[in-house]
């Protein structure tokens, strides 16, 4: 079973607030990744991490930003959230070499209002 | 470039019919393929995978062959039951990346009792 956990759950926050999602996990992968999900259910990648200090920009513009300065740790931070920012966003892992599986968190439903 | 064509939804079916998703892909090298599932409320669960040609991934009665000669990798369930209502997501990772994965746009199942 994967060990990989998001917080908060749900969130309803007013526009131009400052926010971040948490995401860990506790399986020592090295790769991370952050995914937005949107109504129509398509996943787009926005950011990813091979590891500590590592990030990378996704397929889909974001306005957020990450960091990964602990393996087990890479949370996502939208410093002036909008309602264009309401979606559902999804976080994984996996580890560097092999069947390399991703494993997903429970994702965080974000409205902005 | 690498990217998923998934057979469009949402389906509908009633209980112990046979189900079928059609899932083809275009990828550079020799992609590893999977499915993975949502259910309501909860991020995506790896169902099965393969990762070579000809190779059939199973799980809780599903099925899929990786055809190298369509570039398919059609998920298949001999009956479906109420319990498998989800989203069902195929996906490539290709060997030229470093861990991407390439979603399809998913796929609503619903079954009816």
């Amino acid at each position: 079973e994967a060990d990989i956990y998001q917080t908060p759950r749900y969130l309803v926050i007013g526009t131009g607030k400052k926010i971040t999602l948490e995401c860990s996990q506790t399986m020592g992968h090295d790769k991370m990744y952050w995914y937005q999900q949107d109504p129509g259910m398509e996943l787009h990648l926005i950011h990813y991490s091979y590891g500590v200090n590592s990030t990378e920009k996704g397929d889909l513009s974001s306005e957020s930003t990450v960091s990964r300065i602990r393996t087990e740790h890479f949370p996502l931070t939208l410093e002036s959230a909008r309602p264009s920012h309401t979606s559902q966003y999804l976080c994984a892992s996996s580890e560097f070499r092999g069947q390399e599986t991703q494993y997903f968190g429970p994702g965080t439903r974000l409205l902005v209002l | 470039g690498n990217s998923v064509t998934q057979m469009e939804g949402p389906v509908t079916l009633s209980e112990e019919a046979f189900l079928t998703i059609n899932c083809t892909y275009t990828a550079t090298g020799y992609p590893s393929l999977f499915w993975y599932v949502q259910y309501p409320g909860e991020g995506l669960q790896l169902l099965l995978k393969a990762t070579k040609a000809d190779d059939k991934g199973s799980n809780k009665g599903f099925e899929a062959t990786y055809r190298k000669e369509t570039t398919s990798f059609h998920l298949e369930k001999g009956s479906v039951q109420v319990s498998d209502s989800a989203v069902y997501f195929c996906a490539l990772k290709s060997g030229s990346t470093l861990g991407r994965l390439y979603f399809g746009r998913g796929t609503q199942l619903t079954v009816w009792p």
